[in-house]
């Protein structure tokens, strides 16, 4: 199985600063790679697919990189909206696995 | 616009056995593959399942083989997860999604739409 590690797996940022969160595979998944944002208690939303792919009506502070087993997120300039849970997943092979999750929260 | 609703959760004892569905709307559900995503309470997220369009592909996290089985009826645009010897370890909250896989060769993968999700409980 393709083992997906997240770091931080707790951010702690600001309003308008710049975040990274890094995802690492545990094998080469070319860019089989997705980015999903969660809030307690409610469905996990799309933002990045294709490694760097911006998914429509995903504003433009979102941005993915990366190719291969290293990954990022980026979030230019945090917005109140952004605090939740961001998980990174591989789907280049079966099972399909997700990182363990990036918890942001407001300093 | 796109929709999809999950239901079916509830309490189950051990051993016991559910049937969750998807009630999709807004799009041409036979045209796409559909999958399941469970979360235990505080945890992260877990593909369990996913099929192709027609029915005969299915795939499996190897914790649910044997246990747990995904069907859909194209005509009622409704997927399914029979869930059989249900233990402990699967409570969660099951969540439809959509499984957008297109290209050739080099493929582009996501889920772009998820249910609400429905809460299983397994516990005596």
């Amino acid at each position: 199985d393709i083992q997906l590690t997240q770091s931080p797996s707790f951010l702690s940022a600001s309003v308008g600063d710049r975040v990274t969160i890094t995802c690492r595979a545990s094998q080469g998944i070319n860019s089989y790679l997705a980015w999903y944002q969660q809030e307690p208690g409610i469905a996990p939303k799309l933002l990045i697919y294709a490694a760097t792919t911006l998914q429509s009506g995903v504003p433009s502070r979102f941005s993915g990189s990366g190719s291969g087993t290293e990954f990022t997120l980026t979030i230019s300039s945090l917005q109140p909206e952004d605090f939740a849970t961001y998980y990174c997943q591989q789907l280049k092979s079966y099972p399909i696995t997700f990182g363990q999750g990036t918890r942001l929260e407001i300093k | 616009e796109v929709q999809l609703v999950d239901s079916g959760g509830g309490l189950v004892q051990p051993g016991g056995s559910l049937r969750l569905s998807c009630a999709a709307s807004g799009f041409t559900f036979s045209n796409y593959y559909m999958t399941w995503v469970r979360q235990a309470p505080g945890k992260g997220l877990e593909w369990v399942a996913n099929m192709n369009q027609d029915g005969r592909e299915k795939n499996y996290v190897d914790s649910v083989k044997g246990r747990f089985t995904i069907s859909r009826d194209n005509a009622e645009n409704s997927l399914f997860l029979q869930m059989n010897s249900l233990r402990a370890e699967d409570t969660a909250v099951y969540y439809c999604a959509r499984y957008q896989i297109y290209g050739s060769g080099n493929y582009i993968i996501f889920l772009d739409y998820w249910g609400q999700g429905t809460l299983v409980t397994v516990s005596s």
